[in-house]
Formats: C-alpha cells, sequence, structure tokens
C-alpha cells in the first residue's frame, strides 16, 4: 500500500465546475505540499501546509491532521487547470531538522473542458 | 529572479555510459533535493543537499550519486546507465529545507 494515496486517479470537468481532489497519509508528516505538473514536465507548487487552510486564487487546500487526509479544491475550474495535480509529504522523522525529502502521491489527472 | 534551472534538458546515452546533470537553484537557495520520475514508479526522491552535505538519500543504488557546490549549485551522476535509468529528473531548491519547493523544468534522460 502507499504512504501517499490520491483519489481520483483521473478527473473530467466542464468549465466552471467546483472540482475537489483528496490525499490521504499513512505516515507521521511535518508538512503536505500540493504540486501541479504541466504537460512537459514542470512542476509548480502550489500550497505546503502543516495545518489548517491556505487559500490562493481559486485554488484551496486543507488539511486535517488528526484524519492524515488534505484536500484541494479548484472553484470555477478552467481549461487552463488541466494538469496532473500532485500531493507530497515530508514524513516526520526528519523534523529534528528540515528536509525536502517527500514521499509522493501518484499524482490526479483534471482535464476541464470547455 | 532566476528560476531553478536544469541543464541539460534533453540527454540520450548508451547503456553502460554515465552522465551528469546540473542544477542552479534560486540565488540564496541553499538546499537542492532531485527527484526521478518515471511512468512506472511515479516521482522519488533521490537525494538532498544542504551546505554542500547529503542530508538525505532516496532508496535508489550507489551508481546513482550527486553532490553540492560551495554556491548551492549541485550536480548529480549516474554510473554504468540501465535502461530503467530512463527517466524525467527533477531538482528542486528550497531556502533552508521544509520550505516552499521550486522546481526546475527537469532533465529527460533516455537510455538506449
Amino acid at each position: 500500500k502507499n504512504e501517499v494515496e490520491q483519489s481520483p486517479q483521473n478527473l473530467t470537468a466542464q468549465e466552471g465546475e467546483f472540482i475537489t481532489i483528496n490525499c490521504s497519509y499513512s505516515v507521521g508528516i511535518s508538512a503536505l505540499h500540493w504540486l501541479q505538473q504541466h504537460p512537459g514536465g514542470g512542476i509548480v507548487s502550489l500550497f505546503m501546509l502543516s495545518s489548517g487552510k491556505k487559500k490562493h486564487g481559486r485554488l484551496i487546500a486543507t488539511i486535517n491532521i488528526q484524519e492524515k487526509h488534505s484536500s484541494l479544491h479548484i472553484t470555477a475550474s478552467h481549461p487552463r487547470d488541466s494538469a496532473v495535480y500532485i500531493c507530497a509529504v515530508n514524513p516526520s522523522k526528519f523534523v529534528s531538522y528540515n528536509t525536502d525529502k517527500l514521499i509522493f502521491g501518484t499524482g490526479t489527472r483534471l482535464q476541464v473542458f470547455p | 529572479k532566476a528560476g531553478v534551472t536544469q541543464t541539460p534538458r534533453y540527454l540520450i546515452k548508451t547503456r553502460g555510459q554515465q552522465v551528469t546533470l546540473s542544477c542552479s537553484p534560486i540565488s540564496g537557495h541553499r538546499s537542492v533535493s532531485w527527484y526521478q520520475q518515471t511512468p512506472g514508479q511515479g516521482l522519488q526522491f533521490l537525494f538532498e543537499y544542504f551546505s554542500e552535505t547529503q542530508r538525505n538519500k532516496g532508496n535508489f543504488p550507489g551508481r546513482f550519486s550527486g553532490r553540492q557546490f560551495s554556491n548551492s549549485r549541485s550536480e548529480m551522476n549516474v554510473s554504468t546507465l540501465e535502461l530503467g535509468d530512463s527517466a524525467l529528473y527533477l531538482c528542486a531548491s528550497s531556502l533552508a529545507g521544509r520550505s516552499p519547493l521550486h522546481f526546475g523544468n527537469g532533465t529527460r534522460l533516455t537510455v538506449t
């Protein structure tokens, strides 16, 4: 079983729809990242969070540490949101120092149609 | 501010050869980490450097190595290339670890 699980694996939506991508993890963590990868490979960091909720434009990320679960929401989706969204965690056994070691989920491929 | 720069973008090598990939982090960033992405295994952590010291290493054979220079630039080396080493190799930098990561565009390595 993967230590970081994402659902769904694939998601299609019509422009304007509200989208939710879920991430569950089974290890202790010090932080969780949401990443966006466009065709061609470049990755952009969307959020890094260790508690609560963060918002950036139409994107919202939440995390529930007790339930080991995070969600990424996209409001008013647009075709330019089409990408692979990846959840990744910093495992907490490295909490004694800051680390960029990440365990990755397998990604959610989102396609938004006009 | 310039982003993370990886060179080369594309590389084709034959089995048994070795390869060196380069990563220049964002100015002021001291932590550089490397990741491998393949269709079968997805994204996996390779190693992480901070102030010229390897701080963490992923579960990869010793053929994979790296180093960081005093200006924070990093290189990774893969010796005795195997077909399975074909992948997108991504580098990321951060200020000091466990802070927002900035990724390069990657080096796509094809081993024939």
